[in-house]
């Protein structure tokens, strides 16, 4: 069964920083990998997909990446602001057949201004 | 616009009075899902569906029931609702066509079950 791992769990940076956050899963079969962000009570909005056959993807300031073989993908974000707060999840598109997303616990983000 | 779009957004019930939150996409996707998220608990998968008049358990489907009559509405009924299915509730499609393509979510439903 597919596990998926975000660490940290909460993070928090001053506005203007680089950051990274993490994302593990146990099984490499997988179909791709999303990352949404929540902010709360809310949706979810998707920043990325990166099919497995790819490497990293990039929208703005985001960037993803993907290393199917080791399990894991990192989402980096440059020059954070305090509008980046929220939390981000990771999720990964596996099984063959049912095709079921199965997500990270998240990290939460604080940009302090 | 392409959307999925869940009613009602808010909802305050009582145990055991029967529920049923609705689902509709526009964008003529075949799969289906719903999820529920809990603090510490994450998202988790309740239901699915592959297309019409074909549906299956997801990871914690105990307390749901869901059918899926017409390609575009996918409901989530709740016959008895207890305090702990107590949730905010997601629904979700994509197409199958194109594996390689995303989900789309709703906007959420906040149910509360005293």
């Amino acid at each position: 069964k597919q596990e998926v791992t975000q660490i940290p769990a909460a993070l928090s940076v001053p506005e203007g920083e680089n950051l990274v956050l993490n994302c593990s899963f146990t099984d490499s079969a997988i179909y791709n990998l999303q990352w949404f962000r929540q902010d709360p009570g809310k949706g979810l909005t998707s920043l990325l997909l990166i099919q497995s056959s790819q490497r990293e993807q990039t929208s703005g300031r985001l960037n993803a990446s993907l290393d199917k073989s080791s399990g894991r993908s990192t989402l980096y974000i440059a020059a954070s602001q305090p509008g980046d707060s929220a939390t981000y999840l990771c999720a990964v598109l596996s099984g063959a057949g049912s095709y079921q997303l199965t997500f990270g616990k998240g990290t939460k983000l604080s940009v302090i201004p | 616009e392409a959307q999925v779009t869940q009613n009602p957004r808010y909802l305050i019930t009582v145990t055991g009075k029967k529920l049923t939150v609705t689902c509709s996409q526009n964008m003529n996707h075949e799969y289906m899902s719903w999820y529920r998220q809990d603090p510490g608990l994450g998202l988790r998968q309740i239901y699915y569906s592959m297309n019409v008049e074909v549906t299956d358990k997801g990871d914690v489907p105990e307390g749901y029931k869901v059918s899926r009559k017409e390609k575009r509405n996918f409901p989530l009924i709740l016959e008895s609702p207890s305090p702990n299915q107590t949730s905010l509730y997601f629904c979700a499609s994509r197409t199958l066509d194109r594996i390689n393509y995303g989900y789309t979510f709703g906007s959420g439903t906040r149910l509360t079950v005293v």
